[in-house]
């Protein structure tokens, strides 16, 4: 079974800190999502990627396809970016299963203060 | 959000009832999705269409059903409701390859 592997599980940093959330996938990807949920709240994609970087205001995010790995990096952290983080790939050859995205379990990320 | 609406928001019902949820669109995209949320598990696939009548079943679609017989609506089905289908649903759309847009979630309990 193909999987993607988020790290780490939960972050709590202090406002103003430089955050980093991982994600490793197993095979091929035709491309790579970082999504945001807030509690009770719906989900919202931050940045699609294939390859290289894309930045939009304080987050960066970067993919390694050689390494199957992509990052989300925050600067200058707020306690309004505490989210669950969620990455999500789309599999280049699904091997005849089901199309659709497969996602990792998710980063808890709480600013403080 | 893409135009994507899902209804109800919440519900609650009981062991054994049938329960439908709904995701509508507004602009006529042909993928859409239904996973389902939970702890410790993340977001898993529960049934796609690829076309209207054309639907395929995903990693977790014991219990359910769907139906698509206009563009716009992808209905999700609980025949028989267990209070393992506790949940929260999420639609979503694709557009062009890759991209995803999410529907707000559907929050069900089976009591």
């Amino acid at each position: 079974k193909n999987e993607v592997e988020q790290s780490p599980q939960n972050l709590t940093a202090q406002e103003g800190e430089f955050i980093t959330i991982n994600c490793s996938y197993s095979v091929g990807i035709s491309a790579l999502h970082w999504l945001q949920q807030h509690p009770g709240g719906g989900i919202v994609s931050l940045f699609m990627l294939s390859s290289g970087k894309k930045k939009h205001g304080r987050l960066i995010a970067t993919i390694n396809i050689q390494e199957k790995h992509s990052s989300l990096h925050i600067t200058a952290s707020h306690p309004r970016d505490s989210a669950v983080y969620i990455c999500a790939v789309r599999y280049s050859y699904s091997g005849g299963g089901a199309d659709g995205l497969t996602f990792g379990k998710g980063t808890h990320l709480i600013i403080q203060p | 959000d893409a135009g994507i609406t899902q209804s109800p928001r919440h519900k609650v019902t009981e062991t054994g009832t049938p329960v439908t949820l709904r995701c509508h669109q507004t602009e006529n995209h042909r993928y859409m999705y239904w996973y389902r949320q939970d702890p410790g598990h993340g977001l898993r696939l529960i049934h796609y269409s690829y076309g209207v009548k054309d639907t395929d079943k995903g990693e977790v679609s014991d219990g359910y059903s769907v139906s698509r017989s206009k563009t716009e609506d992808f209905l999700l089905t609980l025949e028989s409701a267990t209070s393992s289908q506790t949940s929260v649903y999420f639609c979503a759309i694709r557009i062009g390859n890759t991209e995803a847009f999410f529907g707000q979630g559907t929050r069900l309990t089976v009591v």
